[in-house]
């Protein structure tokens, strides 16, 4: 399967721990996006990657959120001290280049549950 | 900054019928409009990309069209199938894709 890949798929966790989502994006896509969606909306753009620099972050991505891309391939990120509002659906999208101008292609993973107790 | 809407919010018809999703968008100067389908628990599938230079997209049952200028574009679904019980999203993009709140479609046979 050469589509994004999102670990884990299913995720239950007390409130207050850590929790880690991995995503491997198409082995020659140089960007890499992360959102959040939770029930009945649309889903909300967090932050974005080009090879390993982090280019946007959204107000959406308080201090507890930390994304990382090492290298330029593979994507974590991390919630420390996890809240019930946390809960929602964490996709990972991945396209070649830029999205404007160049009919470039979004391609999501499958998402991330993340449900907090 | 670019806002995206889609009515209605939730669409229930029989079988057969014709749909038309609607999106629309605060700012005009967009570079492309793409259509997305998200099955309940799933990701997303894009269903069509128009260009800014496009009218309409095209891909069976599916037809998409923008209109620039009245910051508007529609999916028409023909001839509607239960399989086609989805959430339908439209995106525009800026350097990352701005979503509406999408349409949630349930076709009853």
């Amino acid at each position: 399967d050469t589509g994004v890949s999102q670990n884990p798929r299913h995720k239950i966790t007390k409130r207050g721990q850590n929790v880690t989502f991995r995503c491997d994006p198409i082995s020659e896509h140089n960007r890499l996006y992360w959102y959040r969606q939770t029930l009945g909306q649309g889903p909300e753009f967090l932050t974005y990657f080009q090879n390993e620099a982090q280019l946007e972050k959204s107000r959406l991505l308080s201090d507890r959120f930390s994304a990382e891309r090492p290298k330029g391939s593979f994507s974590t990120l991390e919630i420390q001290r996890t809240e019930q509002g946390d809960s929602a659906m964490y996709l990972c999208a991945s396209s070649l280049d830029g999205l404007q101008g160049t009919g470039n292609t979004i391609y999501f993973g499958e998402g991330s549950w993340l449900t907090v107790v | 900054k670019q806002e995206v809407t889609q009515i209605p919010a939730a669409l229930s018809v029989p079988e057969g019928e014709n749909l038309v999703l609607n999106c629309s968008f605060t700012d005009s100067a967009i570079y492309n409009l793409q259509w997305f389908r998200q099955d309940p628990g799933k990701g997303l599938t894009s269903l069509l990309l128009i260009q800014s230079s496009q009218r309409e997209q095209t891909s069976g049952r599916l037809n998409a069209s923008l209109d620039k200028s009245s910051g508007r574009s529609t999916l028409y679904i023909a001839a509607s199938q239960p399989g086609d019980s989805a959430t339908y999203l439209c995106a525009v993009p800026t350097d990352k894709l701005i979503f509406g709140t999408g349409t949630r479609l349930q076709v009853f046979p």
